[in-house]
């Protein structure tokens, strides 16, 4: 199985501020890399699919890059509404794996 | 507007069975994969099983031989048939939908259904 390592599993920041999550795969996933927003009590919401392409409707201060098997979520100025735990997926091979998520807390 | 509305969720015994179902509307359902995703209390996101348009079907480890995924098109509805069911299985449950692009990334989900699985 491919394993998923997200850091770090908890990020304080405040508004305005630039983040970035990383998630690192055990393995060669090319870019077939999901990344997703859950609010507390909510479904995942998916931002970025291929590692980069946003998907609609999403802020484009959200962004997504790769380097070999390390892939990257930046957002570039954190709006209120970013604080919310975030889970990196791989869809190159079964079984799908989910990163154990890193959760952005408000400084 | 795409829904996705879980049911069938509930409290349950070990060893025990159940069949979750996930209602689609909104768009043409027989085009899509779909897949299940589970949430324990607490805890990440763990993929469960996922199934093609036409019926293909793909398991996690924890759950081959003892959960079955299916569709009905003519119904636009998912199912989880869920047996031997476990403590580690207690869990919410989302069924969500692929993507044109591809079975495994998915872009609706549904609000989930829980399961809980103690005597």
């Amino acid at each position: 199985d491919i394993q998923m390592t997200q850091s770090p599993s908890t990020l304080s920041a405040s508004v305005g501020d630039r983040v970035t999550i990383t998630c690192r795969a055990s393995q060669s996933i090319s870019s077939w890399l999901a990344w997703y927003q859950q609010k507390p009590g909510k479904a995942p919401k998916l931002l970025i699919s291929k590692a980069s392409s946003l998907e609609s409707g999403v802020p484009s201060r959200f962004s997504g890059s790769e380097s070999g098997t390390e892939f990257t979520l930046t957002i570039s100025s954190l709006q209120p509404d970013d604080f919310a735990t975030y889970y990196c997926q791989q869809y190159n091979s079964y079984p799908l794996t989910f990163g154990q998520g890193t959760k952005l807390e408000i400084k | 507007e795409v829904q996705l509305l879980e049911s069938g969720g509930g409290l349950i015994q070990p060893g025990g069975s159940l069949r979750l179902s996930c209602a689609a509307s909104g768009f043409t359902f027989s085009s899509y994969a779909m897949t299940w995703v589970r949430q324990a209390p607490g805890k990440g996101l763990e993929w469960v099983s996922g199934i093609g348009g036409s019926g293909g079907s793909t398991y996690a480890d924890s759950v081959k031989g003892r959960f079955t995924i299916s569709r009905d098109n003519s119904k636009n509805t998912l199912y989880l048939q869920m047996n031997s069911l476990r403590a580690e299985d207690t869990a919410l449950y989302y069924c969500a939908k692929g993507t044109l692009r591809s079975y495994n990334e998915f872009d609706y989900w549904g609000q989930g259904t829980l399961v809980t699985v103690s005597s």
